[in-house]
């Protein structure tokens, strides 16, 4: 089974762009997290998805937002990026059954200069 | 809100050792779950332990194991005859029950564990 695949692995953008970063969960999770990870501030949870829905959301601007599709992979997109925006972002996916762990992919590598 | 803390940035154990990560956690729910993921250069988060709050048994995973204190709220893991492919940085994370909320994982600042040849 495949695990959890994030793309792309590595992001150089400009402050003020905009990035979109994708994230493929394991063949039947429905559920999909994301975090970002700086040295600074360590692991953040930005939000969650669940059957297309936002479920939960960590405390980041509006310039942070998601969605998923109906085959559960899910996008997160910053807009107006600032260098502190700077950070390994994850995405981590589950099946939402009681009991179950997440899986993490292993991260797209976000730069703004 | 829950809170975790890990307060060892670092620590290093000479190969075959044994070597115990602390963490504590707050919360205010009487049932939970505990992680302890491992973060290798690679970046991917690879989960190494689990713990049901309501499990009494410390939960054991070949060379890894917990010491579960619930009253102290205290989390930490013993990594028994360290190799140097244990060498990683170290996340406790806590997770609320399965009410069907959220899956949200609150994490710890991480400890990076260094293994001597």
């Amino acid at each position: 089974k495949a695990g959890v695949t994030q793309t792309p692995r590595y992001l150089i953008k400009t402050r003020g762009q905009q990035v979109t970063l994708s994230c493929s969960p394991i063949s039947g999770h429905r559920s999909v997290s994301w975090y970002q990870q700086t040295p600074g501030q360590g692991l953040q949870f930005l939000f969650e998805y669940f059957s297309e829905t936002q479920r939960n959301k960590g405390n980041f601007p509006g310039r942070f937002s998601g969605r998923q599709f109906s085959n559960s992979r899910s996008e997160m997109n910053v807009s107006t990026l600032e260098l502190g925006d700077s950070a390994l972002y994850l995405c981590a996916s589950r099946t939402r059954s009681l009991n179950t762990e997440a899986f993490f992919g292993q991260g797209t590598r976000l730069t703004v200069v | 809100a829950q809170t975790v803390t890990q307060s060892q940035p670092e620590m290093s154990v000479q190969e075959a050792e044994t070597v115990t990560l602390s963490c504590t956690y707050d919360t205010s729910e009487s049932d939970y779950y505990l992680f302890w993921y491992k973060q290798p250069p690679s970046r991917q988060m690879i989960l190494v332990i689990r713990q049901e709050a309501y499990k009494q048994q410390n939960a054991t995973e070949n060379r890894f194991s917990v010491n579960f204190q619930k009253a102290a709220k205290s989390f930490s893991l013993k990594i028994s005859d360290s190799q140097l492919g244990d060498a990683a940085m170290y996340f406790c994370a806590y997770r609320s029950p399965d009410t069907g909320a959220n899956s949200k994982l609150t994490f710890g600042k991480g400890i990076t564990l260094s293994v001597r040849p």
